[in-house]
């Protein structure tokens, strides 16, 4: 199974874009590449996914370079509000026999006034 | 709304107890998980279902038993057996169509030793 690799925390503060970094250097022909956000005593919130180049939704842009070997999560104007674990998931994690997810220890984002 | 609903928010066990855990959707998804999340660290799987009256289990499914009899429910016990059942504890859900399907969770439940 591909593993992920995302820094343990960063700092920002308010109205700053946010780029976090998530490396899969075994990424599968076949995965797709999630990105979720958990706050404390919540459960994780699907945020963004894609397979290649570059996606956008009201939340986020997911960059997703040719070799498909790294990804970068791209929080626009950040707020307060936005403090939380960010986990970086590739597809094999939905694939075969299980479906689960394989998630890593997150991105501690800590958003400053 | 359609959504993950686990219940209680908190739960209290005794030595030597078995608890249940409550997990409903009203998503209508085939695939049912629990997971295990301890402070700081990412989840695990410890038992899943991909359809009703069939389960399967996880990386840590020692000391936990399931049950899928209804495609809304998959109910988690925890038995005395499971010698560390302090944590957090998250459902979630998903359709079986594609690989790319994303996980929807509850708010989860969290386990504590009185």
């Amino acid at each position: 199974l591909a593993k992920t690799t995302q820094p343990i925390s960063m700092d920002s503060y308010e109205g700053q874009e946010v780029n976090i970094t998530c490396s899969h250097n075994n990424i599968a022909t076949n995965d797709y590449i999630t990105w979720y956000q958990q706050f404390p005593s919540q459960g994780p919130r699907f945020i963004i996914q894609g397979y290649k180049t570059k996606v956008t939704n009201e939340v986020a842009s997911l960059f997703i370079p040719a070799d498909r070997k790294s990804s970068t999560l791209s929080l626009p104007r950040v707020s307060l509000s936005d403090t939380a674990v960010y986990y970086c998931l590739v597809g094999a994690n939905y694939g075969g026999s299980q479906g689960n997810l394989i998630f890593g220890k997150g991105t501690k984002l800590s958003v400053k006034p | 709304d359609g959504g993950i609903t686990q219940s209680p928010k908190y739960l209290f066990r005794k030595e030597g107890q078995n608890v249940t855990l409550s997990c409903e959707q009203n998503l209508n998804h085939d695939a049912m998980y629990w997971y295990r999340q301890d402070p700081g660290q990412g989840l695990r799987l410890i038992y899943y279902s991909q359809i009703v009256n069939d389960f399967q289990k996880g990386d840590i499914a020692e000391g936990y038993s399931v049950s899928r009899e209804k495609k809304e429910s998959f109910p988690l016990t925890v038995t005395s057996a499971q010698k560390n059942p302090t944590a957090f504890y998250l459902c979630a859900s998903r359709t079986r169509g594609g690989n790319n399907q994303p996980q929807h969770f509850g708010d989860g439940t969290r386990l504590s030793i009185l």
